[in-house]
């Protein structure tokens, strides 16, 4: 059965202090996983696409990683404006047009 | 700017009122998507359209319909609202590339349904 599944739930962090947030996928032949970041009342967000093992992007002080099994985002020096609800997703050969969501990283950054 | 629009972005509806959701998109992408999200869960994919195909998650409830009149709208109407179904509802598009192979979503700013 596809699957996503982000670890940890919720995460604080002291500003500056650099972290990384986990999303573990199952699902038959990945096409494309996703993250997204979200603030409270408002629509996800794009941040990035990954579609093969090996896989990086960047953006600021966000970096996704992609493996076979998991993507990483990494937050390098995080910011309070860094806080948010970071989502992941997953669309693959045998989900049609459906995106797979996680429950997401609850990320608190402290100044 | 391209974008994904919700209106409204605010509903009040009383238990057992018909209410309408709206949403439009000026990415002229072909796949639109609604979702439900309840407070700290992941989106629920309720259907989708692929153009004018439209597909109906198994599990999601007979209460739950929608409309895709043509390419920049798409409507969600839930016929009678029970007090579970208070959520915010997103909007979501995207296209196909090619050879299966799909951009990003782009997600409207939601519309936070109360039922009264």
């Amino acid at each position: 059965e596809d699957q996503v599944t982000q670890s940890p739930e919720a995460l604080r962090l002291q500003e500056g202090e650099s972290s990384s947030l986990n999303c573990s996928y199952t699902v038959s032949g990945l096409r494309g996983l996703f993250w997204y970041r979200q603030d409270p009342g408002k629509g996800p967000e794009f941040l990035f696409t990954l579609y093969s093992a090996g896989e990086e992007k960047e953006k600021e002080r966000l970096k996704a990683t992609l493996t076979k099994k998991e993507s990483f985002l990494h937050i390098t020096a995080p910011k309070p404006e860094d806080s948010a609800t970071y989502l992941c997703a997953v669309l693959g050969l045998n989900t049609g047009n459906q995106f797979y969501f996680g429950t997401g990283t609850s990320l608190t950054v402290i100044p | 700017d391209a974008m994904v629009i919700q209106n409204p972005r605010y509903q009040v509806t009383q238990f057992g009122k018909p209410v309408t959701l709206s949403c439009s998109q000026t990415l002229n992408h072909n796949v639109m998507y609604w979702y439900q999200q309840k407070s700290s869960q992941a989106p629920k994919l309720l259907f989708h359209y692929y153009d004018k195909d439209f597909n109906n998650e198994a599990d999601t409830p007979d209460n739950f319909q929608s409309r895709r009149p043509n390419t920049s709208f798409c409507f969600l109407d839930i016929r009678s609202p029970g007090l579970g179904d208070a959520a915010m509802y997103l909007c979501a598009t995207s296209r196909v590339i090619g050879g299966g192979t799909y951009n990003e979503q782009f997600f409207g700013p939601g519309t936070r349904l109360t039922v009264l």
